[in-house]
This record gives structure tokens, sequence and C-alpha cells, in this order.
């Protein structure tokens, strides 16, 4: 059975730092892409960004929103992946979850097919 | 930018069939492929529909998807509605242009 599980989340001052970790178990972690998705309070669902498995170059992708800001990385030997979130804006308060893709890259997009429970992430004064 | 447009909630009896939609704002929703999420209150997205119209094991086949050219958008079809169906439906597909996962704003089910 496919886990994600997250962890790292927090009330965080406006222009600090965090970092966010995904931790992975029951499929074998390298050979798929992950991307990040948050919730504000009450509204929809944003994609963050991606990034592809190491087959593909382990490359990434991001939203504008967060675009030179927010990074994702990963760590195939211990089955993590991170979101480091530097410069945070009270915008960015979310729950943010960590989802696999269906294969390494994207082919013709991103396809979720397994989602986390989510860690809030506060950003307040 | 592309965008997805669903409609704010929809509402339906239980046993009957309800389809929500969702538009592509331009190009060819054919081009990339649509993904399908079910959020139930205070919890988790689950994803319910991947390419367009593939069925995660364990999702039910009153859940089934589509795509329509002619008007640019995608479709969920839940069948032999249940209470338990009740939940926030969101689209997904892909901005190719700006290389960018896209959701539609999300649409409410009531099931009363």
């Amino acid at each position: 059975e496919v886990q994600l599980v997250e962890s790292g989340g927090g009330l965080v001052q406006p222009g600090r730092s965090l970092r966010l970790s995904c931790t992975a178990s029951g499929f074998t972690f390298g050979d798929y892409a992950m991307s990040w998705v948050r919730q504000a309070p009450g509204k929809g669902l944003e994609w963050v960004g991606f990034i592809r498995s190491k087959a593909y170059g382990g490359t990434t992708e991001y939203a504008a929103s967060v675009k030179g800001r927010f990074t994702i990385s990963r760590d195939d030997s211990k089955s993590i992946a991170y979101l480091q979130m530097n410069s945070l804006k009270t915008e960015d308060t979310a729950v943010y979850y960590c989802t696999r893709d269906l294969r390494g890259t994207m082919v013709r997009g991103v396809i979720i097919t397994s989602w986390g429970q989510g860690t809030m992430v506060t950003v307040s004064s | 930018n592309f965008m997805l447009t669903q409609p704010h909630s929809v509402s339906e009896s239980p046993g009957k069939t309800v389809t929500i939609s969702c538009t592509g704002s331009s190009g060819s929703i054919a081009s990339n492929y649509v993904q399908w999420y079910q959020q139930r209150p205070g919890s988790a997205p689950t994803t319910v529909i991947y390419e367009d119209n593939q069925r995660p094991s364990g999702v039910p086949d009153r859940f089934s998807g589509s795509i329509d050219s002619s008007s640019n958008s995608a479709s969920l079809t839940i069948s032999g509605l249940k209470t338990e169906d009740e939940a926030d439906y969101y689209c997904q597909s892909y901005d190719s242009s700006n290389q960018a996962g896209v959701f539609g704003g999300g649409t409410k089910l009531t099931v009363l």
C-alpha cells in the first residue's frame, strides 16, 4: 500500500524559511515523480511543483506563484521528498500535500495517483 | 494561462446519476490528460479518475470520466449516487505553455 507522510509544518513568520518532508513507503520511491499540492483554508487545490525521478534527470517544475522561492528535492536512499520554502508570505498559508505521480516523468501532464494526509503551514507574525 | 472551469455546486438524489463538467479555457483539453479528485470534508483528496477515464483500483465503476473535444471539456459521471459520494470534486490537467499543473476550482456535490 502506498503511504505518504508529510512532516515539518507549523507556524512561521513572514520572510522566514521552512522545510517540509514527505516520507514514502509501499513502493519503489526512486521510480516515481513526486508533486506538492497546497490548499489554503476554505479554498481549492493549487499545484505547487514537481520533481522527476532520477531516471529522467530529477528535474523540477514550479508554479509561477512559488518559482524562485520554493525548491523541491528528493533523497531516494531515504525515500523522502522535500519542499524547501524560503521568503514565505502570508498567502503561502495552506495545507501542503505530498503526492505521487503515475510515472517517473510527465507524460501529457502531471498525473497524481496517491496523496498524503497533508501538513499545515501557517505564515503569520 | 490555461484554466479549468467547473460549476460551483451540483446536487442530486441518491440512486440518480450526476455529471460534473470541467471546461478548458484555451487550446485542446485533449492534448493533456485530465484527472479527477474527490475530497470529503476534513480529509485529504483521493484520485477517482486518471488519464481521462482510468479508475484506480478500489474506485467503484459507478465513477467514469470522458473527454468531449467539441466543447473542450472533460466530465466526471457518477451513477447510482450514494450519500458517501457527497464531497468536493476537482478536475486537473496541465498547462503546456507554462509547464504547470492546473486545477479546476472544484465542485461541491450534494446528495440529498
